[in-house]
């Protein structure tokens, strides 16, 4: 079955340095990916989108890497700060890309410590 | 503000009672999708639609949830008979997608709190 996996433990940094979180997925060949953030009690924030043909692609601070043979995506945070702290979710187009359906993972929640 | 809103934010109710949420898409956007969030969990798909009509519901979708979105503006989602295990958090988000425009980003509203006691 398909299958999406995040960490399921915080990840704890300091300040400053560069948060790498993964997403792993299986029985997967997804036309694009998505990456978001959600603070407590609020919606997801859509961050950045990747398609499958892209390797990588970068928005201010955020990286993502599509590694489509692994079947992994890495998000990455530069210089990361306290208020980056939050819960980061991957999503997966699921079934045609054209329904913009999304299955998620089940998030990692980042904690940047000052 | 001209983002996604929903109403109510949060919502208590009995078990066997039954329940109707609304979600404000933004406005120009043609897609509108529901999804359920229970603690320490991703949200999981329910279902959507391209304008006013309904094109997929999950399986998760049992016979007790209806989804609307009667004009293809606002929509509602109705659970009958409420269970303790419909508590969860509900999230409706909206996108434009178009021609040669598939993947389009999400916009989420900040969902209604469902506790069934």
């Amino acid at each position: 079955s398909q299958k999406i996996e995040q960490n399921s433990e915080a990840l704890n940094i300091q300040e400053g340095k560069t948060a790498t979180l993964t997403c792993n997925y299986t029985n997967y060949s997804p036309a694009y990916l998505q990456w978001y953030r959600q603070d407590p009690g609020r919606g997801p924030v859509f961050l950045l989108l990747i398609r499958e043909n892209e390797k990588e692609k970068r928005k201010e601070r955020l990286k993502v890497t599509f590694d489509t043979t692994l079947k992994q995506s890495l998000f990455h945070i530069t210089a990361s700060q306290p208020a980056d702290s939050a819960t980061y979710l991957c999503a997966l187009a699921s079934g045609s890309s054209n329904t913009g359906k999304l299955i998620f993972g089940q998030g990692t929640t980042l904690q940047v410590k000052p | 503000d001209t983002g996604v809103s929903q109403n109510p934010r949060h919502k208590i109710t009995k078990r066997g009672q039954n329940v109707t949420f609304r979600c404000d898409p933004i406005s120009e956007h043609n897609r509108l999708y529901w999804y359920r969030q229970t603690l320490g969990q991703g949200p999981e798909f329910l279902t959507y639609f391209q304008n006013e009509a309904q094109l997929e519901k999950s399986r998760l979708l049992s016979d007790r949830f209806s989804a609307e979105r009667p004009k293809g503006s606002f929509s509602t989602l109705e659970i009958q008979r409420t269970e303790q295990g419909d508590s969860a958090m509900y999230l409706c988000a909206s996108s434009l997608v178009g021609s040669g425009r598939a993947g389009a980003e999400q916009y989420f509203g900040p969902g209604t709190r469902l506790t069934v006691t």
